[in-house]
């Protein structure tokens, strides 16, 4: 069964910082990653998709890489801003269910300081 | 933009009532999905429709069903809901293999 890990698991940093939040999965097939941003309460916003065949996607300030052979993916966020702060999740999808469904970690939480 | 809604934000109903969450997707989406969030156990996949009328087993669907009559609506139900299934529901769609999830903002719902 496909394990999904994020670490950490929570994170402080002052404003304007760059920060990296780190994924690992267990299975390397895969169809393709997604990271989500999640606000208190609220459902999931997703905020990049990367195919197995891709290194990496960007939007804005946010990167995100994949390497599928080691079973890793980075979210990177440039600039980190108080607006950033939320969990964010990382979401696999891999073989099992058929390849309909997605694995996901538990999340990073993260605040940003003013 | 591809829109999940689903019909209720909060919702409290007693032990062993039937219980009906609803979500309505309106991008033609062929597969729907049921998770469940809770803390420390993060999200767990109750239930999936990959066509109408067609569903089939997450990981945890003890003590749920669910009903696709129409492309666009996923209905979830507890069927006596208990106080174990307290919790934060999301409903998500996606277009196939290659597309992203789009969820929607969830139901709080509470079993007293």
């Amino acid at each position: 069964k496909q394990e999904v890990t994020q670490i950490p698991a929570a994170l402080s940093v002052p404003e304007g910082e760059n920060l990296v939040l780190n994924c690992s999965f267990t299975d390397s097939a895969i169809y393709n990653l997604q990271w989500f941003r999640q606000d208190p309460g609220k459902g999931l916003t997703s905020l990049l998709l990367i195919q197995s065949s891709q290194r990496e996607q960007t939007s804005g300030r946010l990167n995100a890489s994949l390497d599928k052979s080691s079973g890793r993916s980075t979210l990177y966020i440039a600039a980190s801003q108080p607006g950033d702060s939320a969990t964010y999740l990382c979401a696999v999808r891999g073989y099992s269910n058929s390849g309909y469904a997605l694995n996901f970690g538990k999340g990073t939480s993260l605040l940003v300081t003013p | 933009d591809v829109k999940v809604t689903q019909s209720s934000r909060y919702l409290v109903k007693r032990t062993g009532e039937k219980v009906f969450l609803e979500c309505v997707q309106d991008m033609d989406h062929e597969n729907m999905f049921w998770y469940r969030q809770d803390p420390g156990l993060g999200l767990r996949l109750i239930y999936f429709s990959y066509d109408v009328k067609m569903k089939e087993k997450g990981d945890i669907p003890e003590g749920y069903s669910v009903s696709r009559e129409k492309k666009e609506r996923f209905s979830l139900i507890l069927e006596s809901a208990s106080t174990n299934q307290t919790s934060m529901y999301l409903c998500a769609s996606t277009k196939g293999t290659d597309f992203g999830y789009t969820f929607g903002s969830g139901t709080r719902l509470t079993v007293v």
